[in-house]
């Protein structure tokens, strides 16, 4: 079956450094992946999104590229703020009819400080 | 934009009582899914619905059921809850078929069962 498998957090960083979220997975087809962020208190938002090999999702800063070779999609951010401060999640899914699920990684807590 | 809301953000509950969740979407969306969010094991799927009355069960559906009357609403029902049962519980609607992927979360309920 599907799985995806993300880096243990938590993630602690300095404001304006580099950020690496390593997310890999393992698929039976050929997903869509996806990042979702969870800020405190709120319910998942889509962060960004590729859907075909070598595709790059871009957003708000952040950056991930899905790579087929090594069944990857790492999150990145060139310089992160205090306001990225959430939860991040890996996940994968299909769009054919019946198949709509998403599979999310475990989540990786981020903590920004100043 | 899309908005789902969800019945309660927090409830507090005792060992056998009959629980409803509800959840409204107001974009028109075929599909509706129920997550449960635990510590270090990220989102677990409950059940997930793609049209009016239909129900597919997720991965973990024992202890809960579903209810699809009509298209914007997705109710979730603990028959007989129990304190294992306590956690966050998500929902999420989508477009069908080719235009799914996106998922769009609701802010959460997070159940306590006493």
């Amino acid at each position: 079956g599907d799985s995806v498998t993300q880096m243990e957090g938590p993630v602690t960083l300095s404001e304006e450094a580099f950020l690496t979220i390593n997310c890999t997975y393992t698929a039976t087809g050929y997903p869509s992946l996806f990042w979702y962020v969870q800020y405190p208190g709120e319910g998942l938002q889509l962060l960004l999104k590729a859907t075909k090999a070598d595709d790059k999702g871009s957003n708000k800063g952040f950056e991930a590229t899905y790579r087929k070779e090594t069944t990857s999609f790492h999150l990145e951010k060139g310089s992160v703020q205090v306001s990225d401060s959430a939860v991040y999640f890996c996940a994968l899914g299909y769009s054919n009819f019946g198949n709509e699920k998403l599979t999310f990684g475990t989540g990786t807590r981020l903590t920004i400080i100043p | 934009d899309v908005k789902v809301t969800q019945s309660s953000r927090y409830l507090v509950k005792r060992t056998g009582e009959k629980v409803f969740l509800e959840c409204v979407q107001d974009m028109d969306h075929e599909n509706m899914f129920w997550y449960r969010q635990d510590p270090g094991l990220g989102l677990r799927l409950i059940y997930f619905s793609y049209d009016v009355k239909m129900k597919e069960k997720g991965d973990i559906p024992e202890g809960y059921s579903v209810s699809r009357e009509k298209k914007e609403r997705f109710s979730l029902i603990l028959e007989s809850a129990s304190t294992n049962q306590t956690s966050m519980y998500l929902c999420a609607s989508a477009e069908g078929g080719d235009r799914q992927e996106t998922q769009y979360f609701g802010p959460g309920t997070r159940l306590l069962v006493l």
